[in-house]
């Protein structure tokens, strides 16, 4: 079965330093890897995702995700952190369905981003 | 375009009722999942429906179930109400049947059950 893993239950970062969200999975076959955030009583939003290519991936509001193969990683990184990105973070897996095709994502735990000023 | 909707937005229910939850998809949209989100067990994937099919199930009872009408709207329903029912239910829309599409997520129905 595939997974991934969030070790971090809660990050804390200054406003203005960079701040790196941790995110570890278990595949069989190509990984395809998604970051979602979500916010206090609000629905998941995406970030971004990890198909093929660049080993650096591009999202949503300054976020980036580094892939690594060697590690099984896919860390959420942003260069800058804000009050506002405190929120709750999950990393996800596309489960590989043999047939019929399908949307079914695998999610971590989630990660607690805390930034303070 | 209008982003996913889903109503209602908070109900609360007794054990043993049954319940039934709304999804409009974005606007072109035909694939609808349904999450659970509870504390204890994080999110969790309940069914997905494509064209008014259902294409993949998680691992829950019975009790839960789903459908999508041929607008792509899509309903789910669980009856015989437990306490441990008790979540925020996610409804995502993707835009392609196969490939690699992200999903977006709706704001979610919390269910409280007594």
């Amino acid at each position: 079965a595939q997974s991934v893993a969030q070790p971090e239950d809660q990050v804390n970062v200054a406003e203005g330093n960079p701040l790196t969200v941790k995110c570890t999975y278990s595949v069989s076959g190509n990984p395809y890897l998604f970051w979602y955030v979500q916010y206090p009583n609000r629905g998941l939003q995406f970030l971004l995702k990890y198909i093929t290519g660049d080993n650096l991936v591009k999202g949503s509001y300054g976020f980036e995700a580094e892939f690594n193969k060697s590690q099984t990683s896919f860390h959420l990184k942003k260069p800058s952190a804000l009050v506002s990105d405190s929120a709750l973070y999950f990393c996800a897996v596309r489960d590989i369905i043999l047939t019929g095709g399908g949307n079914k994502l695998t999610f971590g735990t989630g990660t607690q981003l805390k930034v303070e000023l | 375009k209008a982003g996913v909707t889903q109503t209602p937005r908070y109900l609360i229910k007794t054990r043993g009722q049954q319940v039934t939850l709304s999804c409009s998809p974005i606007s072109g949209h035909r694939s609808v999942s349904w999450y659970q989100q509870t504390p204890g067990q994080g999110l969790q994937f309940l069914f997905e429906y494509f064209s008014e099919t259902q294409r993949n199930k998680g691992n829950f009872p019975g009790r839960f179930s789903g459908r999508q009408f041929s607008n792509s709207r899509s309903e789910m329903n669980v009856s015989t109400l437990e306490l441990g029912d008790s979540a925020l239910y996610l409804c995502a829309s993707s835009s392609r049947d196969r490939g690699l599409p992200e999903q977006y997520f709706g704001p979610g129905t919390r269910l409280t059950v007594t």
